[in-house]
């Protein structure tokens, strides 16, 4: 059982280069979310989607896009890292949006820095 | 909007010793709580939760009363672990037509850390 898993788990950019960070979940769950997690704030929601072909912005979306062409994997692209964009990311999944009773399965996060 | 607010961290205990970890929220309607835990190097998981008013939700010997008079859902243990030293977290999502439905809202975070 993979559950969500996220790659890479490090990396360190410059200011201005593009990555995309991956995430991948097995369990045919059609919600997905990438989240950024900095000190003192918690987790913030940057982009989500509710199925394959549907993506929404979050709380914090700018500086970044999200595609979803299947139902498995939900890639998080960084256009021109800016040094706000240092963060850990964290993907997440749930069997469908999140209700009362759904809880979301976490990856393990990838840990970005931007120089 | 939604939000939740933890006390401030970081908390330092010896083992044994009893946990309390402030969470309070802001939300219309009845949204659903939970706790999630982080430990070092991983990502998070569900501690446990509570879905209405006065529902208590308990695992691994924590546990959090849903207070919908105070807004709160404070996490307790009786006696803490070295174990248990890890980041915790505070949430809430909302049902149909509140702000955080479908998304969970997070407080800030709080380390915990148990000495020998």
């Amino acid at each position: 059982n993979a559950g969500v898993t996220q790659t890479p788990k490090f990396q360190v950019l410059k200011t201005g280069q593009s990555m995309t960070l991956q995430c991948a979940q097995d369990m045919n769950h059609e919600y997905m979310s990438w989240y950024r997690q900095d000190p003192g704030m918690g987790l913030r929601l940057i982009h989500y989607s509710v199925g394959a072909g549907i993506t929404d912005q979050g709380e914090v979306p700018n500086g970044y896009n999200v595609s979803r062409s299947t139902t498995e994997d939900f890639p998080l692209r960084l256009l021109s890292a800016a040094p706000s964009q240092t963060s850990v990311y964290f993907c997440a999944s749930s069997i469908r949006p999140l209700d009362r009773n759904q809880p979301q399965h976490f990856g393990d996060g990838t840990r970005l820095s931007i120089l | 909007g939604d939000s939740v607010t933890q006390m401030e961290g970081p908390v330092t205990l010896s083992e044994e010793a009893f946990l309390t970890i402030n969470c309070t929220y802001t939300a219309t309607g009845y949204p659903s709580l939970f706790w999630y835990v982080q430990y070092p190097g991983e990502g998070l998981q569900l501690l446990l939760k509570a879905t209405k008013a006065d529902d208590k939700g308990s695992n691994k010997g924590f546990e959090a009363t849903y207070r919908k008079e105070t807004t709160s859902f404070h996490l307790e243990k009786g006696s803490v672990q070295v174990s248990d030293s890890a980041v915790y977290f505070c949430a809430l999502t909302s049902p149909a037509g509140g702000t955080s439905y479908g998304k969970l809202t997070f407080g800030q975070g709080t380390i915990l850390t148990v000495h020998p």
